[in-house]
């Protein structure tokens, strides 16, 4: 079975860049979530989807990021412009949906912003 | 508020001893409870989970024991291997609610040969 697929796996960019982290949850998964992860602050929600509509947007961090999910199948996270305190692993994770379903996380996407 | 507290690492041991990591938690309605782990480059996955009192969680020769009275869901194995060498995270999300995780800082677990 496919995992969670996310692309790319690695960015490096100059600040003010856009980035665009993109994501693929599993076939049949109704919920999707995104995850930044830091050595300062750990893992932290950024954002997660149900049916496609944002459920809970409070982790994310300013109005230069902004998640979309256009269909079931995937889901962008894009960073406009970008700050070297971005440089983050990126994941996105999905699950079947509410009711204390495992969330399946991606391999993550490394972003570097010089 | 929900949280998480697991203990600090880096845990360093030698191959086939018992490892513990300990996970307690706060929680504003009733939890269930997850240890994921995370492999180098890798993103997380789920070990084991627990959702209600005296529930076991068990797993690749993981353990963990939901205990309500005292909040925790410590992590055990009985003989680590060089392949357990991770990131252990133990997790929360409340039943009936949001679908939140809220994770511990996690552990870092370094086994030796």
């Amino acid at each position: 079975d496919a995992g969670v697929i996310q692309s790319p796996r690695h960015e490096v960019t100059e600040m003010g860049q856009e980035v665009t982290l993109r994501c693929k949850p599993i076939s049949g998964h109704n919920s999707l979530f995104w995850y930044r992860q830091t050595m300062m602050r750990g893992l932290e929600l950024l954002i997660y989807f149900n049916n496609n509509v944002p459920i809970d947007d409070s982790g994310m961090p300013e109005d230069r990021f902004s998640a979309k999910m256009p269909n079931a199948s995937f889901s962008t996270l894009k960073i406009q412009p970008s700050e070297p305190r971005d440089s983050a692993v990126y994941f996105c994770a999905s699950s079947l949906g509410p009711g204390n379903q495992p969330q399946h996380f991606g391999d993550g996407t490394r972003l570097s912003i010089l | 508020g929900n949280s998480v507290t697991q203990m600090e690492g880096p845990v360093t041991l030698s191959e086939e001893a018992f490892l513990t990591i300990n996970c307690t938690y706060t929680a504003t309605g009733y939890p269930s409870l997850f240890w994921y782990v995370q492999y180098p480059g890798e993103g997380l996955q789920l070990l084991l989970k627990a959702t209600k009192a005296d529930d076991k969680g068990s797993n690749k020769g993981f353990e963990a024991t939901y205990r309500k009275e005292t909040t925790s869901f410590h992590l055990e194995k009985g003989s680590v291997q060089v392949s357990d060498s991770a990131v252990y995270f133990c997790a929360l999300v409340l039943q009936g609610g949001s679908e939140k995780l809220v994770f511990g800082k996690g552990t870092k677990l370094t086994v030796n040969p």
